[in-house]
């Protein structure tokens, strides 16, 4: 099946600091998605973006589907942006098809 | 609209008993997929349900089943426990599957002992 990797697995900010997180992905996909876990346990729908560029507020995404990676910028960074951060894939075919394939994740912590 | 729903939130179960989650979609919402997460495995599909018919299913045992009713509000099932099965269950919503938003619930945490 589809490997999806995300990079890296961890990630320490003061406030205030910008980061890049990665996931890439080892075949072509139908969809990605990006969501953030937090200390509850909720995992919050970030983006939907199986290509292309996207931006929420301090967030954006941009996935790059014929080089097969997605990247999430966080800007300006809050301590309430501390979690874990998923990318989750639906492969465009064979057994990854039809289900999301989800990364190990990026622990990110944000110090006041 | 109110989110995904989750009941119970909280399950403590022993060995060998089965146990039945629920999951309340998204107002509006068809689709219907569940998830296990664990510290060792991280998040893994299950099965997915749209129309009250399962489209998709991960790599689990037949322990595990599930269905969904006309309403959409989905129910899994998980016989003969095992301490392995000992975590957080996700429910997500959609409107018609895999190639729309995926909106998750708060989980149900399940203990095995």
């Amino acid at each position: 099946g589809i490997q999806v990797e995300q990079s890296p697995p961890d990630l320490i900010l003061q406030e205030g600091a910008n980061s890049t997180l990665r996931c890439n992905f080892s075949d072509s996909v139908n969809n990605l998605q990006w969501f953030h876990q937090n200390p509850w346990g909720q995992l919050i729908n970030l983006f939907y973006i199986p290509s292309g560029t996207k931006q929420n507020g301090r967030l954006s995404a941009t996935t790059v589907a014929t080089e097969r990676y997605s990247l999430l910028y966080i800007s300006s960074s809050q301590t309430t942006d501390s979690g874990v951060y998923f990318c989750a894939v639906e492969g465009a075919g064979g057994t990854s098809y039809g289900k999301l394939t989800f990364g190990q994740g990026t622990i990110l912590t944000v110090h006041p | 609209k109110a989110g995904v729903t989750q009941t119970p939130r909280y399950l403590i179960k022993t060995r060998g008993q089965q146990v039945t989650l629920s999951c309340s979609p998204i107002s509006g919402h068809r689709s219907v997929s569940w998830y296990q997460q664990t510290p060792g495995q991280g998040l893994q599909f299950l099965f997915e349900y749209f129309s009250e018919t399962q489209r998709n299913k991960g790599n689990f045992p037949g322990r595990f089943s599930g269905r969904q009713f006309s309403n959409s509000r989905s129910e899994m099932n998980v016989s003969t426990l095992e301490l392995g099965d000992s975590a957080l269950y996700l429910c997500a919503s959609s409107l018609a599957g895999l190639g729309y938003e995926q909106y998750f619930g708060p989980g149900t945490r399940l203990t095995v002992t």
